[in-house]
Order: structure tokens, then C-alpha cells, then sequence
């Protein structure tokens, strides 16, 4: 079945640094969506990439997805305390399909 | 602030126990949705309802048995439930079943068997 992989599993970053998930699909994804999970929260939908090789940005956040549509990642430029918690990145192979894979997630520390 | 209310917040059960999980939804979707977020495991899909109809159901032990009485109200019945259950359950919905439509979760229930 489809399989999607998320790197790193954890990442500790000094406040102000900069911060970077990838997330990897054993099949070609029709659309891939980002979530967050605040610590004790639920996961918050961030983001949906739908396009080949499309690029999306919130404020501090980048987002792509590959050209191949197997792959994306989220970018953080100068990482705040807000910013802590656990990022997934869910994919769907077909858009009829009801089903999201869902990544294991990175979970992100930021050191004051 | 989720337009996706859960009940209760904190469950803890014995394995010979049967206790419900229930889920309300504000938003007009059409689709609810169970998952299981456990430490060792990704989030897992568990069941799917379009409009009331279950359309998925991803080999879950009968242990857990879904009802979904009408499109704003979904509840997880549980009996006999293992340790190993013992997890983050959350309720989520969206505009459609289908994978393009943004899942709004719920706060979620956790469980503990012991």
C-alpha cells in the first residue's frame, strides 16, 4: 500500500534558526496536505498542494511540491517558540479516493 | 476553537468495559471520520461516513464499532477493548469524502485501557 515517509523524526533549533521537513511517497500523490499539532492539541490543517513542482508560501513557511508529485517538503525561515509542535504531511494517491496517508510527522523543538 | 467537538475529553476503561466516544460537528460537512494517533504509529484511518453511509472501514478489530445517526453526529462504541487500544481517538470532518477536501479534527478523546 501507499507508504509515505516524513525526515526528520525530531529536530531541536535554536529560536531564529531556520527549519526543514521532507516528506517522501512510495507512489505518485494526487494532492498533499500540512498539518500542525500543537503539544496536547489536534492537528490544524496548514496547506494543500495540488500542481507539479508548486510552490506555496504563509508569512514565514514555504511549501513545495515536486516535480514528480512523490515528494514535498515545508520550510521555516527564523523559527519562533511558536512554531513548536508536530508537522505532518498527508497524500492521497487519487482524488476520489477517501483515503489521507499520513506521514509520522517531525516534531520541532525551539530552544529560546 | 474546532467546529469539531469531542466527548469525553479523558476516558479511562477496564477490558471488560463498554463505553461510547462522541463526536459533533458544526461546520455543515458531509463526511466524519475516526482516527487513531498512538505514539508508536502515524495517524490511522479507521472509518469513513459520507452522509451517514459508511464508505471505508480499514480492517479495525469489531472491538470498534462506528454509528453515524445522522451528518453532524458520529460516536465510537467500545467493549472489550485491549491495552495495546490505548491511544488518541479523533473525530475529524470535511466538505466531502474525497482526499482533496480539508479535514478539520477534533480535539480528540484519549484513551486508556488498562
Amino acid at each position: 500500500g501507499q507508504q509515505v515517509m516524513q525526515i526528520p523524526q525530531y529536530q531541536h533549533v535554536q529560536e531564529g534558526e531556520d527549519f526543514t521537513t521532507y516528506c517522501n511517497s512510495s507512489t505518485t500523490l494526487s494532492n498533499i496536505q500540512w498539518y500542525k499539532q500543537r503539544p496536547g492539541g489536534h492537528p490544524v490543517f496548514l496547506i494543500q498542494l495540488v500542481k507539479s513542482g508548486e510552490v506555496k508560501k504563509q508569512k514565514r513557511l514555504t511549501f513545495q511540491f515536486g516535480e514528480a508529485k512523490k515528494n514535498s517538503s515545508l520550510h521555516i525561515t527564523a523559527t519562533q517558540t511558536t512554531d513548536v509542535g508536530t508537522y505532518f504531511c498527508a497524500g492521497s494517491a487519487g482524488a476520489g479516493s477517501y483515503q489521507l496517508t499520513f506521514g509520522k510527522g517531525t516534531k520541532l523543538s525551539v530552544i529560546p | 476553537e474546532t467546529g469539531v467537538t469531542q466527548t469525553p475529553r479523558h476516558l479511562v476503561m477496564g477490558m471488560t468495559n463498554k463505553k461510547s466516544l462522541k463526536c459533533e460537528q458544526h461546520l455543515g460537512h458531509n463526511a466524519m471520520y475516526w482516527y487513531k494517533q498512538s505514539a508508536k504509529k502515524p495517524l490511522e484511518l479507521m472509518f469513513v461516513y459520507s452522509l451517514e453511509e459508511r464508505v471505508e472501514n480499514n480492517s479495525v478489530p469489531s472491538r470498534f464499532s462506528p454509528e453515524c445517526p445522522n451528518s453532524s453526529h458520529l460516536f465510537l462504541h467500545l467493549h472489550t477493548l485491549q491495552p495495546e487500544d490505548s491511544a488518541l481517538y479523533l473525530c475529524a470532518s470535511s466538505k466531502g469524502p474525497g482526499s482533496g477536501n480539508t479535514i478539520y479534527f477534533g480535539e480528540g478523546s484519549w484513551l486508556t485501557v488498562v
